[in-house]
C-alpha cells in the first residue's frame, strides 16, 4: 500500500490561533486527497476532497473559511484550521487516492487539541 | 446514495475464538468497491482488502477472511483464532468507482482478551 505522512501528529494551541496540518504521499502521486475529522468512537466524517490544482469540494455543513484546503501537488495537502476553538479539537486524518490505484490510503492522523 | 450498515457496536472474544465482523452496503451503482480497514488504539487506518462488484470469490489471507455475497448486500469479514493484537476498530466502506470516495460504516470495536 501507499506510504502517507501526516505532521505534526499531536498539536495543542491556544484558542482563536490557526493550525496547519501537512498530509504528504511519500511514494504514488496522488490525484485526489481526503480530509477527514473522528471523534472519540465514532465513524469518520469526510470534511472535503481535494484535485491537484482544483479547489477543493468541501462536504455539507463544513465551513469553507473555517477550514482551508490546499493541494498545491501531488504530494502535498494541508488543511488549515482557522482562529480554532475549544469545538474543533479532533482527531483529523487525510486520505490518499489515484496513481493508478483503487485504493484509499490513510495518513496515521493529527490529533489536535484547542484550550 | 450509499450506505454502510456495522450493526455490531463492540465483540469482546477471547484469544483463539473466531469473530466474524458483519457488513451490509446499499447501492445503486452497478460497479463498486467494498474495502475494510483496521484502526488500531493508534488511529491509523490500515488498509486490509479491496473487492470489486464483479468478484465474489471469497477471500482468505492469513487467519482474515472475507465472504462477498451480492444477494444479501453483505461483506463479512472474519479473523481466525484471534490474536490481542487484533484489537482494534474495524471499518467497512464502498465506493462507487467514479471519484474514490468512501462511505463508511459506524465500525466494529474488536476486543480480544488474553
Amino acid at each position: 500500500g501507499a506510504v502517507v505522512s501526516q505532521h505534526p501528529s499531536w498539536v495543542i494551541c491556544k484558542s482563536g490561533t490557526s493550525v496547519k496540518i501537512e498530509c504528504r504521499s511519500l511514494d504514488f502521486q496522488a490525484t485526489t486527497m481526503f480530509w477527514y475529522r473522528q471523534f472519540p468512537k465514532q465513524s469518520l466524517m469526510l470534511m472535503a476532497t481535494s484535485n491537484e490544482g482544483s479547489k477543493a469540494t468541501y462536504e455539507q455543513g463544513v465551513e469553507k473559511d473555517k477550514f482551508l484546503i490546499n493541494h498545491a501537488s501531488l504530494t502535498l495537502s494541508t488543511l488549515t484550521v482557522t482562529s480554532a476553538h475549544p469545538e474543533d479539537s479532533s482527531f483529523y486524518i487525510c486520505g490518499v487516492a489515484g496513481g493508478g490505484t483503487d485504493t484509499q490510503y490513510f495518513g496515521p492522523g493529527t490529533r489536535l487539541t484547542v484550550l | 446514495a450509499q450506505k454502510v450498515t456495522q450493526a455490531q457496536t463492540e465483540i469482546s472474544v477471547v484469544e483463539k475464538e473466531d469473530v466474524t465482523l458483519d457488513c451490509v452496503y446499499e447501492t445503486r451503482d452497478t460497479t463498486y468497491y467494498l474495502f475494510w480497514y483496521k484502526q488500531p488504539p493508534s488511529g491509523e487506518l490500515v488498509f486490509l482488502i479491496r473487492r470489486n462488484s464483479f468478484d465474489e470469490q471469497n477471500e482468505i489471507s492469513g487467519r482474515y477472511s472475507w465472504n462477498f455475497q451480492k444477494s444479501t448486500s453483505s461483506f463479512n469479514f472474519t479473523i481466525t483464532a484471534s490474536q490481542v493484537v487484533d484489537s482494534a476498530v474495524y471499518f467497512c466502506a464502498l465506493s462507487d468507482n467514479n471519484d474514490y470516495k468512501l462511505s463508511f460504516g459506524a465500525g466494529t470495536t474488536v476486543t480480544v482478551r488474553a
